[in-house]
């Protein structure tokens, strides 16, 4: 079955650096989503992304954020100038926007990036 | 107002019940509805979908809409231990944003 993937699987990185999460969404689906989860917090949408652009954006996407579509198959989130706050889980997702059905809103989620600032 | 709220639990119920997990939303365009599992450490894992008031039954789930109250349930029949996890409820709005409650933590004793 299909699935959406990330790597790593833990990224360690100093306060200040960049990071960059990369992700491989299910190859027929149109749309893709960041979320982070806070240790102990409820997931948290930061940006949807279709058709190569934000199509939406939280509050917590900030400049500090940006997404990507660098090529057919990876969605990358980058984190600039980390800081200590932005340790957390972050989970990519797509969906596929349609199905036999007409719309579609699953969502399907990768296993996560945990990142860790020091 | 928090776009999405369930109780935190913990719920707790013997093997073999029925487990009733409540959401409610605030905003009325708010237009599908999810359930996902998630267990400690792991990605939410999606469940059940509804997008129009009453029932969708799949397998032992049961998903509830009611978009007049602004309320969602999820039952969970025939429970078993390894239902035992965090149940997130999720909503999205017109437009491509979603919006997931605290969760709720369900245990199953054997």
């Amino acid at each position: 079955e299909p699935e959406v993937t990330q790597t790593p699987s833990h990224q360690v990185t100093q306060m200040g650096q960049e990071v960059i999460l990369r992700c491989v969404p299910i190859s027929n689906h149109l749309y893709f989503y960041w979320y982070r989860q806070i240790l102990g917090q409820k997931v948290e949408f930061l940006v949807s992304f279709y058709n190569n652009e934000i199509s939406e954006k939280s509050e917590i996407f900030d400049d500090q954020f940006s997404v990507e579509r660098p090529d057919g198959s990876n969605f990358t989130l980058k984190i600039r100038s980390t800081k200590l706050e932005d340790s957390a889980m972050y989970f990519c997702a797509s969906r596929a926007g349609t199905s036999g059905r007409g719309v579609t809103y699953e969502q399907y989620f990768g296993p996560g990036t945990r990142l860790t600032v020091t | 107002q928090k776009e999405v709220e369930q109780n935190s639990g913990p719920l707790s119920v013997p093997e073999g019940a029925i487990a009733s997990l409540n959401c409610t939303y605030s905003d009325r365009v708010s237009q599908s509805f999810f359930w996902y599992r998630q267990y400690s450490g792991k990605s939410p894992e999606l469940i059940m979908s509804i997008y129009s008031n009453g029932d969708k039954e799949d397998g032992r789930f049961t998903a509830q809409l009611n978009k007049a109250s602004q309320y969602v349930s999820l039952l969970i029949r025939d429970s078993q231990p390894s239902d035992s996890a965090t149940y997130l409820c999720a909503v999205n709005k017109p437009g491509n944003q979603f919006y997931f409650g605290t969760g709720t933590s369900l245990t199953v004793i054997p």
